[in-house]
């Protein structure tokens, strides 16, 4: 069965901008979350979505923000983008939203700020 | 606070050798994964650890949950240059929701020189 697809692959937007992700996860998973990957602060939860409705929230500004659809296909949006905001966004399917279920990464979006 | 520490955080070592790594932490996790990453890429899952004690193999990888589920160890046997990467633990750690969040190790860059 398909992988968990993210677009775009790449991406480069000026600062004030605002940028949209997606992430399409594997068929039947219902469990959509979001991470932050940067080398000086390693993978940083940002949120996860289950069922349409955002279960868990990491520490980011409001500037970060997401959603899914019936289909938990999941867009994750920032606005005012930022130079710190360059990075490697990872999304991960899981089946459901509780323990010991196993995450299924994208390939990521590799987000640059200029 | 970060919940989960792996050590060490870099390795260099010879084709042929082998190596253990370490993620630590102070909570008890229902379950442990272990994930390997290469630069550009989504983490890829190596294997899930569930039970107190348990010990996996994967052809030259050995994980070994604690006891008290509250560490776990990854051993490569005999390394080659196909082992460099990103290794990460990661676990569900219970919000005080009641919900999970999915949260990350620090992580170990290996590089396994031929």
């Amino acid at each position: 069965k398909a992988g968990v697809t993210q677009t775009p692959r790449y991406l480069i937007k000026t600062r004030g901008q605002q940028v949209t992700l997606s992430c399409s996860p594997i068929s039947g998973h219902r469990s959509v979350s979001w991470y932050q990957q940067t080398p000086g602060q390693g993978l940083q939860f940002l949120f996860e979505y289950f069922s349409e409705t955002q279960r868990n929230k990491g520490n980011f500004p409001g500037r970060f923000s997401g959603r899914q659809f019936s289909n938990s296909r999941s867009e994750m949006n920032v606005s005012t983008l930022e130079l710190g905001d360059s990075a490697l966004y990872l999304c991960a399917s899981k089946a459901g939203s509780f323990s010991n279920t196993e995450a299924f990464f994208g390939q990521g979006t590799r987000l640059t700020v200029v | 606070t970060q919940l989960l520490e792996q050590s060490p955080q870099f390795l260099s070592i010879q084709e042929g050798e082998n190596l253990t790594v370490y993620c630590n932490s102070s909570s008890v996790f229902s379950s442990l994964q272990w994930y390997r990453q290469e630069p550009g890429e989504g983490p890829v899952l190596l294997v899930t650890v569930v039970t107190g004690g348990e010990v996996k193999k994967l052809k030259r990888l050995t994980f070994q949950f604690g006891d008290a589920r509250k560490d776990s160890s990854l051993h490569i046997t005999a390394a080659q240059p196909g082992d460099t990467g990103l290794y990460l633990c990661a676990g569900d750690r219970r919000s005080p929701s009641g919900t999970y969040k999915y949260i990350f190790g620090t992580g170990t860059r290996l590089k396994v020189l031929a």
